[in-house]
């Protein structure tokens, strides 16, 4: 098992532009989460997706930024209109389930720098 | 609004040292406390959990709701103990555990 898969791990976008962050979960996995690390501060959570489903969105900022996970494919988290502000590390995780015990498994991040 | 707070960004210690990582908490309900680790060019990883009770790598953390802290120790720290550490916090409703609320994290490095 691969683990979870982030692409790309580097993106760069101007000003105005979108920027689409791709998440592949890992095999068995149907929950997943992002999460945000703006510089210099901790990972905050964004949302949490099951299979074409939004379960929480209670972090996400109310414009510009979206989220899916289709049946098939990659979850994406989508930014429109980039800010500088939205420069920072985009984590997702996944999960085969939710509750006390269960672990969710991190992917290596997507850098998103907004010049 | 719950917070995790790590009051150390950097802290250094020789090998075979004690080592304790701080971290505060506040949340008005009976969280659920975790402690992450990435290694050097790896994946943010679990490496404990409050409610299991268990020491994994020999790190141990034990919750003191009195003085609301998590902090994590170990007796004698090793060279690939290097790393950045972050303390989480799940507000514990319904045993989500997806809610994560993330400290700062503390880097820590381990001299030979």
């Amino acid at each position: 098992n691969a683990g979870v898969m982030q692409n790309p791990r580097h993106l760069v976008r101007r000003r105005g532009q979108e920027a689409r962050l791709r998440c592949s979960p890992m095999k068995g996995h149907s929950h997943v989460y992002w999460y945000r690390q703006l510089p210099e501060e901790g990972l905050k959570f964004m949302v949490y997706l099951q299979k074409e489903n939004i379960i929480d969105e209670s972090g996400m900022p109310k414009e510009r930024f979206s989220a899916e996970f289709p049946k098939e494919g990659p979850s994406i988290l989508r930014i429109q209109q980039v800010v500088r502000g939205d420069s920072a590390a985009y984590f997702c995780a996944s999960s085969p389930s939710t509750g006390i015990d269960t672990e969710a498994f991190f992917g290596q991040g997507t850098r998103l720098t907004v010049v | 609004a719950q917070r995790v707070t790590q009051p150390e960004k950097l802290l250094s210690v020789f090998k075979g040292a004690p080592v304790e990582l701080k971290c505060n908490y506040s949340y008005s309900g009976s969280p659920e406390l975790f402690w992450y680790v990435q290694y050097s060019r790896q994946r943010l990883q679990l490496l404990l959990r409050h409610i299991s009770r268990e020491s994994i790598k020999g790190f141990t953390a034990d919750l003191n709701k009195g003085e609301t802290s998590f902090h994590l120790k170990k007796p004698f720290a090793q060279e690939e103990d290097s790393a950045m550490y972050y303390c989480a916090l799940d507000p514990g409703s319904g045993g989500s555990n997806y809610k994560l609320t993330f400290g700062k994290g503390t880097l820590l490095t381990v001299n030979p």
